[in-house]
């Protein structure tokens, strides 16, 4: 089964500091890809980043940076110096095969970014 | 270019209507998909494309109609709807319908039923 798991539900964070956002998933497939979608209150899901399972590097875009560690089934979104247009809900989502290549996504989480 | 394009942006329909939600890419894609999202939860897959063949559907009422007229074009045509078909309907497309193939989303039509 595929399970993906956003345990925070809301993050409010002062602009300029740091925040992680935690994702967790489940799956039994060996070749797996792991998605981040940032969603606006205008309502459009914007990709963010793709990593699939044979790679673990970290990754870093400007002030987003992502940890993929296989170890614990955790890929972890962290934006540094937090700006008020980040302020959106984020869905980290798990696509393989034996999931019929459909997209699971978390329940989101939900950061405000206080000015 | 990734852009989806969704019309309208907005709908407001009664009971009984018939209306059509429109769904337009130009990335040659060939694989399309409808989520339905309501508020403050994930988007929920409906149905997805793949070569202008439905290949997946969700067990979605029939009131649910969806249709693929070419490989850029995505239709869902609604019938009947009732209050708690409300919701923020997703139109997304990939290369193909593949694991690592990145969707790409429109900005959705927000559906109110009356």
């Amino acid at each position: 089964a595929q399970k993906v798991t956003q345990a925070q539900t809301e993050i409010s964070v002062v602009e300029k500091e740091d925040v992680t956002l935690d994702c967790v998933y489940e799956t039994r497939d060996t070749t797996y890809y792991l998605f981040w979608y940032k969603q606006p209150p205008s309502g459009e899901l914007v990709f963010l980043i793709r990593r699939n399972s044979f790679d673990e590097q970290n990754e870093i875009s400007g002030r987003y940076s992502w940890n993929f560690q296989k170890s614990t089934s955790s890929f972890n979104f962290t934006i540094t110096a937090s700006q008020v247009v980040d302020s959106a809900v984020y869905f980290c989502a798990l696509s393989s095969l034996t999931g019929a290549n459909n997209l699971f996504f978390g329940t989101g989480t939900r950061l405000t970014v206080i000015p | 270019d990734t852009e989806v394009t969704q019309t309208p942006k907005h709908l407001v329909m009664g009971m009984t209507n018939k209306k059509s939600l429109k769904c337009e890419q130009h990335m040659g894609h060939r694989a399309m998909y409808w989520y339905k999202q309501k508020a403050k939860k994930p988007p929920e897959l409906m149905f997805v494309y793949s070569y202008e063949k439905l290949s997946i559907n969700e067990s979605v009422p029939s009131r649910f109609s969806p249709e693929c007229p070419n490989s850029s074009l995505l239709n869902l045509h609604l019938h009947a709807l009732q209050p708690e078909d409300s919701a923020l309907y997703l139109c997304a497309s990939s290369q193909d319908a593949v694991s690592r193939n990145i969707q790409y989303f429109g900005a959705g039509t927000r559906l109110s039923v009356l």
